[in-house]
């Protein structure tokens, strides 16, 4: 069955305090695996999309990383402005399944 | 350029009556997805289209129908509406296998 976890399901940072978030999946076929930030009652904003593992994409404080089992998701010096919740999402060429997301609390 | 458009925004329904949930996209997407959202369990896709003229069931369709009305617009209709049906709905347009763009969601309770 694919399938997607992630975590920690919550994450309180002090600002400028670096961490990674984590994405699991099993799938039967990856076609690509996605990042995306959603703020409280906003629609899912894109982030990143990571193809082949090994590959890595960087904007601004995140970093994204792929693996053939897992992603994760870097934070590097976060700013209260970071605070979100992070999801991710893998394509198996017909369905889109989605983790159930990283809330993420960066205290000023 | 508005990107992925929803409306409405809230609605209440009662068990049993029946609605239409609104989607337009003017980023020229082929493909268009419906997904609810549930405390707990993630987005989980209830139906998408691949291109206009095409429609494919997700992961929970069950009580669900779509309509892919032209490339900008896809629709989706609760028939009789239940208590379980009550979620945040999104919409979102993408290219393919590549990345997705949401719009800002519909809120549905049903009592």
């Amino acid at each position: 069955e694919d399938q997607v976890t992630q975590s920690p399901e919550a994450l309180r940072l002090q600002e400028g305090e670096s961490s990674s978030l984590n994405c699991s999946y099993t799938v039967s076929g990856l076609r690509g695996l996605f990042w995306y930030r959603q703020d409280p009652g906003k629609g899912p904003e894109f982030l990143f999309t990571l193809y082949s593992a090994g590959e890595e994409k960087e904007k601004e404080r995140l970093k994204a990383t792929l693996t053939k089992k897992e992603s994760f998701l870097h934070i590097t010096a976060p700013k209260p402005e970071d605070s979100a919740t992070y999801l991710c999402a893998v394509n198996t060429g017909n369905q889109f399944y989605f983790g159930t997301g990283t809330s993420l609390t960066v205290i000023p | 350029n508005a990107g992925v458009t929803q409306t409405p925004k809230f609605q209440v329904l009662k068990t049993g009556q029946s609605m239409t949930l609104q989607c337009a996209q003017d980023m020229n997407h082929n493909s268009m997805y419906w997904y609810r959202q549930d405390p707990g369990m993630g987005l989980r896709l209830i139906y998408y289209s691949a291109s206009e003229g095409t429609t494919d069931k997700g992961e929970v369709p069950n009580g669900y129908n779509v309509s892919r009305l032209n490339k900008r617009e896809f629709s989706l209709r609760l028939e009789s509406a239940a208590p379980s049906q009550t979620s945040v709905y999104f919409c979102a347009g993408g290219r393919g296998d590549y990345e997705q763009y949401f719009g800002p969601g519909t809120r549905l309770t049903v009592t």
